[in-house]
C-alpha cells in the first residue's frame, strides 16, 4: 500500500510568489491534514480536510490556503509568499476513525525555500 | 503552539544501551502518537497509545502513558546508530488535529 505522497520535494520560490503544494493520501484515506515545520516554531498545525470540507484550521494567516478534491487528494497555496514561510510542509492522512485510534500518517515533506 | 516539552532535548549514547525519552503535554487527548524523524525527512509513526492504556509494546519500543500526570515516555532498547533520529511525541483531542511536542534529539554512536 502506498504512503502518503507530496510533491515537490523541493522548490524555491521568490518573495511575493505563490506556491500549491500537492498531497495524495494513503488510498482509504479521507481526512488530509497540513503541517509546516520550521526550526523556530517547531511543528505547527495548518489545517484539516475531510470529505472536501475544511475540519479545522490552525493559527495561520489567510494567505495558507487549502482544498480537498473528491478523491481525498489535496492541495495547499501560499500566497504572497514571505522569507519567514520558508518551511518543511508536512501533509498528513488518516481515516480519522475514533473506535481503534486514530493512526496519522506523514509523507516525506515538501521543502519550501522563499529567496 | 507546542502541546507541551519533551525531555531532554538531546541524548547521546552508545549503541546498545537503551534511550528513554519523556514527553508532556498540557490538555485531555484521545490519543497520543510517537513519532520519528531524520534529518530533512517525513515523520515516520513509530506507535499510538490511546487515552485509556497505560503502556504498550512495539518491537524494541516502549511507550506509557500516565493521564493523570499528562506525560509519556518511550523507551528504545538496545538501540542501534540507525535509531540515530528525532523523536516527537503527538496528542490529539477531539479533532483530527495533531499538537506535538519539542522533540528529542537521539545521537546514537557505534
Amino acid at each position: 500500500k502506498a504512503g502518503v505522497t507530496q510533491t515537490p520535494r523541493y522548490l524555491i520560490k521568490t518573495r511575493g510568489q505563490q506556491v500549491t503544494l500537492s498531497c495524495s493520501p494513503i488510498s482509504g484515506h479521507r481526512s488530509v491534514s497540513w503541517y509546516q515545520q520550521t526550526p523556530g516554531q517547531g511543528l505547527q498545525f495548518l489545517f484539516e480536510y475531510f470529505s472536501e470540507t475544511q475540519r479545522n484550521k490552525g493559527n495561520f494567516p489567510g494567505r495558507f490556503s487549502g482544498r480537498q478534491f473528491s478523491n481525498s487528494r489535496s492541495e495547499m497555496n501560499v500566497s504572497t509568499l514571505e522569507l519567514g514561510d520558508s518551511a518543511l510542509y508536512l501533509c498528513a492522512s488518516s481515516t480519522r476513525a475514533r473506535d481503534s485510534g486514530n493512526t496519522i500518517y506523514f509523507g516525506e515533506g515538501s521543502w519550501l525555500t522563499v529567496v | 503552539s507546542q502541546q507541551g516539552e519533551e525531555d531532554p532535548q538531546a541524548l547521546s549514547i552508545q549503541e546498545g544501551e537503551n534511550a528513554t525519552m519523556n514527553c508532556s503535554y498540557k490538555t485531555s487527548i484521545n490519543n497520543l502518537q510517537w513519532y520519528r524523524q531524520n534529518s530533512g525527512r517525513g515523520l515516520v509513526h513509530l506507535i499510538l497509545i490511546r487515552s485509556n492504556e497505560r503502556e504498550k509494546h512495539s518491537g524494541r519500543l516502549r511507550v506509557t502513558l500516565d493521564t493523570s500526570k499528562k506525560s509519556s515516555s518511550l523507551l528504545i532498547t538496545a538501540s542501534r546508530a540507525a535509531d540515530t533520529a528525532s523523536y516527537f511525541c503527538a496528542t490529539d483531542g477531539p479533532a483530527s488535529k495533531l499538537t506535538f511536542g519539542t522533540g528529542t534529539r537521539l545521537q546514537v554512536t557505534l
